[in-house]
C-alpha cells in the first residue's frame, strides 16, 4: 500500500491563479479530510468527505472546493490563489468515522502565493 | 467551544524525561490524541487515550488524562535526539467527523 499520496509537493502561484491539490489513499477509507498548517496555528480542517458523493465544510472553507467522485480520491481546489492561502496542505484519510480509527497523513504539499 | 492549547517549545537533554501539555475546551470529547510531526513530513500517530481512562503507558510513552481539568499530557521517557519533532495534541469533536488540532510544541533534544 502507498498510504495516503499528495501531489505536488511544492508549488507557488500568482495571486489569481487557480490549481487542484491532489490527495489519494489506497487504503479504501471512507474518510478523508484536508488540513492546512500555518506557524503558530497547529492544523485547522477545511473540508471533508465521509464517503463517495459526501462532503462537507470544515473550519476555514472559504475559497476551496472539494469533491469525492471515487473513494479514492479527493482533490482540493483553490479557485483564485490568495497570499493569505500560502500554507502546507495536509491530506488524511481514516476507515471510518469511529474516534478509535487512526488517521492517516499524507506528506504534505507546499504552496506559495506570490 | 473548541480550543486546544500547547506551549510552543520545549528542550530538554539526552536521556531526560520530556513531559508535553496540552489543555482542551470540549469535556464531551471521547478520545484524545498524541501525533508526531518530523521535519518535511506529515503527522504520525503516537497514541490515544479513552475519555474514561487516567493513563496509557505504551514503552516510552505515558499519557495522563486529568479530565476534571482538562488537561493532558504526554511523557517521553529516556528522550532521544530521534524524539526531535513538533507534536500535536488532538481531539476529536463527538457527533461530528472533526479532529481538532493543538498549536504543536516543538520539541528539541539536546546532545
Amino acid at each position: 500500500n502507498a498510504g495516503v499520496t499528495q501531489t505536488p509537493k511544492f508549488q507557488v502561484l500568482k495571486t489569481g491563479q487557480s490549481m487542484t491539490l491532489q490527495c489519494a489513499q489506497d487504503m479504501n477509507h471512507e474518510y478523508m479530510s484536508w488540513y492546512r498548517q500555518d506557524p503558530g496555528m497547529g492544523l485547522r480542517l477545511i473540508h471533508y468527505s465521509v464517503g463517495a458523493g459526501i462532503t462537507d465544510q470544515g473550519e476555514v472553507p472559504n475559497g476551496y472546493n472539494v469533491s469525492r467522485s471515487t473513494t479514492e480520491d479527493f482533490p482540493l481546489r483553490l479557485l483564485s490563489a490568495a497570499p493569505s492561502q500560502t500554507s502546507v496542505y495536509f491530506c488524511a484519510s481514516s476507515y471510518s468515522r469511529q474516534s478509535q480509527e487512526t488517521q492517516y497523513f499524507g506528506p504534505g504539499t507546499r504552496l506559495l502565493v506570490l | 467551544g473548541e480550543d486546544v492549547e500547547q506551549s510552543l517549545f520545549l528542550s530538554v537533554r539526552e536521556g531526560d524525561s520530556s513531559v508535553i501539555n496540552c489543555t482542551y475546551t470540549d469535556s464531551s470529547s471521547t478520545y484524545l490524541y498524541w501525533y508526531k510531526q518530523e521535519p518535511g513530513a506529515g503527522l504520525q500517530l503516537l497514541t490515544y487515550i479513552f475519555s474514561n481512562m487516567d493513563m496509557k503507558q505504551d514503552q516510552r510513552l505515558t499519557v495522563l488524562l486529568n479530565k476534571k481539568d482538562k488537561h493532558l499530557s504526554l511523557r517521553i521517557a529516556d528522550t532521544q535526539t530521534g524524539d526531535s519533532a513538533i507534536y500535536f495534541c488532538a481531539e476529536n469533536d463527538p457527533g461530528t467527523y472533526k479532529y481538532i488540532f493543538g498549536t504543536g510544541t516543538r520539541l528539541k533534544v539536546l546532545a
